[in-house]
């Protein structure tokens, strides 16, 4: 069963640009959650989505945005790029429906803002 | 809002050695998660603690966890340098497993 995939692994962009990032989740999983890690904010939760719609959303500006598409895959677009954006962005899915299952990560998309 | 605080942050030990890391949160859950990274790579799955009481081990590893207290421990026994990475948990919201707030991370080394 393959796993969580982020694409891409790594992205360089300049400040001002807007950037959009990619998950599949594992086969039958629904719920897709984001989190941002940085060495000053640690990892911080972003949204997650489950069945296209966002159940819950973190503490960030409206520039950071995302959606999830009928077959689960999810993207986040970040707008406006700061350099303080520069992170590496984590994607987790699970099951979504009974409240005990396991979150999987994915290998992560790393960003760096110039 | 739910906050999660770990304690140490940096842990040097020898090889051989015992020592605990500790995980207070702030509110009520009963889903509490322990997570290994290495230096640039994602997020591992070492624990999932899913009621008061639960204990879970694998290798020199065992983590607990006390709802009570909020409060969850990661043991680490004869420490090896294989264990060496970050260490983080996580606590789940009460409605959904995948909304999760992460303490800051231990940073283990372990020396020879």
């Amino acid at each position: 069963k393959a796993g969580v995939t982020q694409t891409p692994r790594y992205l360089i962009k300049t400040r001002g640009q807007q950037v959009t990032l990619s998950c599949s989740p594992i086969s039958g999983h629904r719920s897709v959650s984001w989190y941002q890690q940085t060495p000053g904010q640690g990892l911080q939760f972003l949204f997650e989505y489950f069945s296209e719609t966002q159940r819950n959303k973190g503490n960030f500006p409206g520039r950071f945005s995302g959606r999830q598409f009928s077959n689960s895959r999810s993207e986040m677009n970040v707008s406006t790029l700061e350099l303080g954006d520069s992170a590496l962005y984590l994607c987790a899915s699970s099951e979504g429906v009974h409240v005990n299952t396991e979150a999987f990560f994915g290998q992560g998309t790393r960003l760096t803002v110039v | 809002e739910l906050k999660v605080e770990q304690n140490p942050l940096f842990l040097s030990m020898q090889e051989g050695k015992n020592y605990t890391i500790y995980c207070n949160y702030s509110t009520t859950s009963d889903r509490l998660y322990w997570y290994r990274q290495d230096p640039g790579k994602s997020l591992e799955s070492l624990f999932v603690l899913l009621s008061n009481g639960a204990v879970k081990q694998e290798g020199r590893l065992m983590a607990s966890l006390d709802t009570k207290a909020r409060l969850s421990t990661l043991h680490i026994t004869a420490a090896v340098h294989d264990l060496s990475a970050t260490y983080f948990c996580a606590v789940a919201s009460r409605y959904n497993n995948n909304d999760m707030r992460f303490g800051a991370g231990t940073r283990l080394t372990v020396k020879p």
